[in-house]
């Protein structure tokens, strides 16, 4: 079985502009999470789905971002407008509903904003 | 509130010998605990976690934790690194039926020939 699957790779762009980061996470998993990598702060988790359905949000830095899950096989987390200050390595996330919650990883997408 | 401290951020080391990468954790709540290991350029990927049971858990690649509820530790070992080893390690808790993790900073393992 294929593994969450988050496209692009890489993404380099210029402030002010539109950036989407798309994420297909693990057939039946029931949890989707993104997280944002950086240095200064490590791994902070900006949001979580259950079922489709984003259940927290408080991770979510500003207005400026914001994701949807509009199925079970695919999310997306877009940055309108960037900032210089959003470059980091956005990672998706899924897993299965328990206790043990196993997180499956994707690749990750580095974002460099200009 | 939960939170997770790594206390060691660069831990260096030669092959072939014993490391501990430690963990310490605060919660009020029972919890279950994780260690996650970052190899360059890739995600994180599941090392071995603790749900209950054995306070000794073993993962792969060769690592074990021994869970210590008095001391809130959680501690990584392994008996004999290998270059392959080198890579950022997180340690994570998760309380009750939170579904959120809380995560230490990571520690950066180099393995040196």
């Amino acid at each position: 079985d294929a593994g969450v699957i988050q496209s692009p790779r890489h993404e380099v762009t210029e402030m002010g502009q539109e950036v989407t980061l798309r994420c297909k996470p693990i057939s039946g998993h029931d949890y989707l999470f993104w997280y944002r990598q950086t240095m200064m702060r490590g791994l902070e988790l900006l949001i979580y789905f259950n079922n489709n359905v984003p259940i927290d949000d408080s991770g979510m830095p500003e207005d400026r971002f914001s994701a949807k899950m509009p199925n079970a096989s695919f999310s997306t987390l877009k940055i309108q407008p960037s900032e210089p200050r959003d470059s980091a390595v956005y990672f998706c996330a899924s897993s299965l509903v328990g206790p043990a919650g196993e997180l499956f990883f994707g690749e990750g997408s580095r974002l460099t904003v200009l | 509130a939960q939170s997770v401290t790594q206390l060691d951020s660069q831990v260096p080391v030669f092959e072939e010998a014993p490391v501990e990468l430690r963990c310490n954790y605060s919660s009020s709540v029972s919890v279950y605990l994780f260690w996650y290991v970052q190899y360059p350029n890739q995600g994180l990927q599941l090392l071995l976690k603790y749900l209950s049971g054995s306070t000794l858990v073993k993962g792969i690649n060769g690592f074990e934790a021994e869970f210590n509820k008095s001391q809130t530790s959680f501690h990584l070992r392994k008996p004999s690194v290998h270059i392959s080893d080198t890579a950022e390690y997180f340690c994570a808790v998760r309380a009750g039926n939170n579904r959120k993790l809380i995560w230490g900073l990571g520690t950066s393992l180099a393995v040196n020939p």
